[in-house]
């Protein structure tokens, strides 16, 4: 069963801060957060593996509470650049499953 | 280095014709996967190989959809048959180890975008 997340699409201004969230009917073990940029192919952002874990990278961090089955993707002070579909994923055996997308807009 | 390759880019085919897509993953990296994206929707997972071994082949949508890997690098998904409904876009993803999908992040290819007329 695929992950839900929400929002479906959310439209920012340049420096402002959105947060997008995953959750799972099922188990979490690992999450996978991905972006894709229209035409181009997924980039790989992180992975949390450990309950309540949270990693950051620059200006874009996540959580993960194994326990809520939940997952949130945070983007401060947003830039242009950050544009995409965010997917997150997670592994079923040896089935990935994706997320259906939280679609970012920024503009200047 | 390289990344994950795919050929061709793209491809229109006739329906009932078969086809080929292909899948060059980044050298030595042990698992390989396949998924289809429909317009606007993610990613739908339809194989995966550990080397040579096809371990999960449950996304496959029929039996006109074949994947091999047969000396575990380069991976090839034929599709038989070619119905419209197949139009997508193939993304063949790879990663280093050998744990699935689970604590490994996936490295993708650009891509084959396939109509069907």
């Amino acid at each position: 069963q695929q992950p839900v997340q929400s929002p479906q699409a959310v439209i920012l201004r340049e420096g402002e801060d959105a947060v997008i969230n995953c959750s799972s009917s099922k188990a979490l073990y690992s999450v996978h957060w991905y972006r894709q940029k229209h035409g181009e192919a997924p980039v790989f952002l992180m992975i949390l593996l450990k309950g309540g874990e949270q990693k950051g990278h620059e200006k874009i961090s996540a959580s993960f509470n194994e326990k809520k089955q939940q997952s949130s993707l945070y983007l401060t002070a947003s830039q242009l650049s950050y544009s995409g579909t965010y997917f997150c994923g997670t592994a079923y055996g040896q089935n990935f499953v994706f997320g259906p997308g939280t679609r970012l807009s920024v503009l200047p | 280095g390289a990344g994950v390759s795919q050929s061709p880019r793209y491809k229109v085919a006739k329906r009932g014709q078969d086809v080929a897509l292909r899948c060059d993953p980044i050298s030595g990296h042990v698992s390989l996967f396949w998924y289809q994206q429909a317009l606007g929707q993610g990613p739908e997972f339809l194989t995966y190989f550990q080397n040579e071994a096809q371990l999960d082949k449950s996304g496959l949508p029929s039996d006109r959809f074949f994947a091999e890997r047969p000396e575990g690098s380069v991976s090839t998904l034929k599709i038989q048959r070619t119905q419209q409904e197949d139009s997508a876009v193939y993304l063949c993803a790879s990663s280093l180890g050998s744990y699935g999908a689970s604590n490994q992040p996936q490295h993708f290819g650009d891509g084959t975008r396939l109509s069907i007329l």
